[in-house]
């Protein structure tokens, strides 16, 4: 049973494309969060819900809307694609939001 | 905002070597998580550290949180090539999130 699922795995869109990645926990966390990783590894936070409510944004533009349904979803919708957003997108969830992260396997989002 | 700069950014070592990464912050730290993540994988926790001055141990790996608590770094012993990946170590921002160091890439070379 996979804690934290996301689909899809890959991506490949145009420039100028909407899409959307989804994402559901098994684990009854409380915490979700959105996290890029860019070419150069880095990890960094976009978003983190704590039951359904926004906690935390971080400078991301707003072409990307995270919404999530209930307590064990958190999808990702980006509008406008631009090459920069190339990267891969991992969901994770936590406990309380201070807990270790369980990942998601990712998703490799390639703009073209 | 909270920084966290974790060092080496890189290291190749033979099999069987040592390998060391730090993390140090400005700031007084909560608490400090490490995470290791595999090529084409996806971070996977392991360890949390809390107080000052804290030594665990898993296996051939050791991690230490300075009596500061400021830096904390990760060891290993006696690399394998098991061992090769990303590991990052990750500060609780007290917002409920993680801000994550740059990260240290190992390679081992059997």
């Amino acid at each position: 049973d996979t804690a934290v699922s996301q689909t899809p795995k890959y991506l490949v869109t145009q420039m100028g494309n909407d899409k959307s990645i989804k994402c559901e926990q098994n684990l009854g966390h409380d915490t979700m969060y959105w996290y890029k990783q860019d070419s150069k590894k880095f990890l960094k936070i976009m978003f983190s819900y704590n039951n359904k409510e926004l906690i935390i944004n971080e400078t991301v533009p707003n072409r990307f809307s995270p919404k999530s349904p209930d307590k064990a979803h958190l999808n990702l919708h980006i509008n406008s694609l631009e090459l920069g957003d190339s990267a891969v997108y991992f969901c994770a969830s936590s406990q309380d939001g201070h807990s270790p992260l369980h990942f998601g396997n990712g998703t490799r989002l390639t703009v073209t | 905002g909270q920084q966290v700069m974790q060092i080496p950014q890189y290291q190749h070592v033979q099999e069987g070597e040592d390998f060391t990464t730090y993390c140090n912050s400005s700031t007084t730290l909560s608490n400090i998580q490490w995470y290791k993540q595999r090529p084409g994988g996806h971070p996977v926790f392991l360890i949390q550290l809390v107080k000052s001055g804290e030594v665990k141990k898993q296996k051939r790996l050791t991690f230490q949180f300075g009596e500061a608590k400021k830096n904390s770094s990760l060891h290993i012993t006696a690399t394998q090539t098991t061992d090769v990946g990303t590991y990052f170590c990750a500060q609780d921002t007290g917002r409920r999130a993680l801000t994550f160091g740059s990260g240290t890439r190992l390679q081992v070379q059997p």
